[in-house]
């Protein structure tokens, strides 16, 4: 079991919005910034969002991140077929003093 | 470029040691935290170790404090990760990553812990 809890699929059609969450609690997404991660078929996992809503040079704006409370959200408008990937989101958990992973979240673009 | 080059995985028996490398270029490798994360096949991405810029402040995950040390090496620019005591639990593609948020990470080297 995850520290932080996301839900394991997602789907949408190519345009459509989707969105995948991130719940944590007070001592990780609470406290601490998020950081996102896509990792293509068969690829290493690469950096999407940082510190909660910064994307990373080359980044399209279709992605963007939030943060409220002790969750937090991917949101991917204009869905492409070439979204298709496992996300993941991370923080920094005060308690464990370690990082944590959400378990992934499985993206179908139907 | 970035580039994060790791090596040393392979196949070894239950209770057996392995040390991983990550070869670091195009950044200052003396200046950036460095990580290591593990992926289990057909698992999701799990933290094992950081260190920062000056060796001080090392983290790891429970599940490997006592068995694996994480080291740099900044003349050679490069990331360690020495495991002992391995299990059939540790069997995972082991990345190292760059930067504070992990942004760059390197294409991986699988670990098979197995008699």
């Amino acid at each position: 079991q995850s520290v932080l809890t996301q839900p394991p699929s997602a789907a949408g059609t190519p345009g459509q919005r989707v969105t995948v969450s991130c719940s944590g609690s007070s001592s990780n997404i609470g406290t601490y910034n998020v950081n996102w991660y896509q990792q293509l078929p068969g690829t290493a996992p690469k950096l999407l969002i940082y510190t909660n809503n910064q994307r990373p040079s080359g980044v399209p704006d279709r992605f963007s991140g939030s943060k409220s409370g002790t969750s937090a959200s991917l949101a991917i408008s204009g869905l492409q077929s070439e979204d298709e990937a496992d996300y993941y989101c991370a923080t920094w958990d005060g308690s464990l003093s370690g990082w944590v992973f959400g378990g992934g979240t499985k993206l179908t673009v139907l | 470029e970035v580039q994060l080059v790791e090596s040393g995985g392979g196949l070894v028996q239950p209770g057996g040691s392995l040390r991983l490398s990550c070869a670091a270029s195009g950044f200052t490798f003396s200046d950036s935290w460095m990580y290591w994360v593990r992926q289990a096949p057909g698992r999701g991405l799990e933290w094992v170790a950081n260190i920062n810029q000056h060796g001080s402040e090392i983290y790891y995950v429970g599940s490997v404090k006592g068995r694996f040390t994480i080291s740099r090496d900044d003349a050679r620019k490069s990331l360690y990760l020495q495991m002992n005591s391995l299990r059939a639990e540790d069997t995972a593609v082991y990345y190292c990553a760059s930067h504070d948020s992990m942004d760059y990470w390197g294409q991986g080297t699988l670990v098979t812990v197995s008699s």
